[in-house]
Order: structure tokens, then C-alpha cells, then sequence
């Protein structure tokens, strides 16, 4: 089974500052993880996924997430943060072809 | 190029009442979802149609039904609406389950009073 964990209720940074939403993992077997983005009163999309190959992938937006197996983790960056990034952001495991999202993270960018 | 569209965007219903949330699609995706999201529980699969003609309960079926009519649309439907299921629920859609990427509509949001 795989899932994962995003450790932080919520994220404040500065506007320009490096942004990370972390996620940690725990899986059998090969993980196939996602990060999906909810801006305010929409509806989720879809930003990266990890499945197999280079462990740094990059998605949209400008944002990247770098999968770590020696510290379980797949944690979502992008170098400058921009106010319009503040949304909720899911770190999303697949469980036998059907996404398990949890609550996700909000991240707010502080101008 | 619309995407995932969800009807209603907004509804009131009284408890014990019926309804049914449409959502289509025009990215000739195969397969679609209904989640269900409430505050502190994340978004929650209620159902899901793999491909036309198949459909396969999620985490939270009870009290939905759903009917995948064509390829393009997904429907869902609460027979007898109960306070619980205030919500809000978005349809997806992907072009198979493997894929992982999930194209969502915009949401219904759903009080029962």
C-alpha cells in the first residue's frame, strides 16, 4: 500500500523566497506520486508525477519535485515564489490505478 | 476546448429530496471520477467509471448512484439527500486509470438542509 505525508498544516513564505511543500512516502513496491494544485474556489490540476527515471522532475508552473529514496520524500519546490502560487497543494500516492488525495497543504505567499 | 464541465456549479436541496450532478467531457478520456470534498477530509473518490459501460465504487458510496451514459458524460445522482452530504463535488476525468493525470471540473457545490 502506499501513502504519504505532508507534515506542514500550512506553508507561509515570502513572495520571491524559495517555496517547498513537503511530502514524505511510505510504499511497497515502486511509488507512483503525484503533486496536484487547488487555487481558491477551483478545481484541482494536475502539476508532476514520479513514476520511474530521473529522480528530479519538473512540472508546471515552474515548479519541480525531486524523488528521494533514501529519504522517502518528494518534495515540491519552485526557486521564487509568486503570490498568485497560494493555493492548496496535494501530494498524491496511486493505490492500485486510483489517486488517494488527502487534505493537502496550504501554502500562503506573502507579498 | 471545455474541458471537464460540471452542472450545477451551486444547489440548495431540502433533505429527503433527489438530484443529479452532470459532468461531461470533451477530451475523448476513457476514464471518470466523482470526489467529494470536505473541510479536513480532503477530497474523497466516490465513484469512478474506468471506461464506458463500467462503473466501480470509491471510498464513499453510500447514498450515490452514478451512470456513465456515453464516453463524454458521468452522472451522479443522490436519491434521497441527507445533511451529510453537504459538499463539494468535483468530476474528473483521465485518458485510463494508469495514466494518474486528472483533469478536474470546476465543482457543484451542494447544501442539504
Amino acid at each position: 500500500a502506499q501513502s504519504v505525508a505532508q507534515p506542514e498544516d500550512q506553508v507561509n513564505v515570502a513572495e520571491g523566497n524559495p517555496l517547498t511543500v513537503k511530502c514524505t512516502y511510505s510504499v511497497s513496491g515502486n511509488p507512483y506520486l503525484f503533486w496536484y494544485v487547488q487555487y481558491p474556489n477551483r478545481g484541482l490540476q494536475f502539476l508532476l508525477k514520479y513514476i520511474t527515471g530521473d529522480n528530479l522532475v519538473k512540472g508546471s508552473y515552474g515548479f519541480e519535485a525531486e524523488f528521494n529514496k533514501s529519504q522517502t520524500s518528494f518534495h515540491l519546490k519552485k526557486p521564487s515564489a509568486l503570490v498568485s502560487d497560494s493555493a492548496l497543494y496535494f501530494c498524491v500516492p496511486d493505490r492500485n490505478n486510483r489517486l488517494a488525495f488527502g487534505k493537502g497543504n496550504q501554502v500562503v505567499v506573502i507579498p | 476546448n471545455a474541458g471537464v464541465t460540471q452542472t450545477p456549479k451551486f444547489q440548495v436541496l431540502k433533505t429527503g429530496q433527489s438530484m443529479t450532478l452532470q459532468c461531461a467531457q470533451d477530451m475523448n478520456h476513457n476514464s471518470m471520477y466523482w470526489y467529494r470534498q470536505d473541510p479536513g477530509m480532503g477530497l474523497r473518490l466516490i465513484y469512478y467509471s474506468a471506461s464506458e459501460g463500467t462503473t466501480d465504487k470509491g471510498e464513499v458510496p453510500n447514498g450515490y448512484n452514478v451512470s456513465r451514459l456515453n464516453k463524454r458524460e458521468f452522472s451522479l445522482r443522490l436519491e434521497s439527500a441527507a445533511p451529510s452530504q453537504t459538499s463539494v463535488y468535483f468530476c474528473a476525468s483521465s485518458l485510463t486509470v494508469e495514466t494518474g493525470e486528472l483533469f478536474f471540473g470546476e465543482g457543484s457545490r451542494l447544501t442539504v438542509l
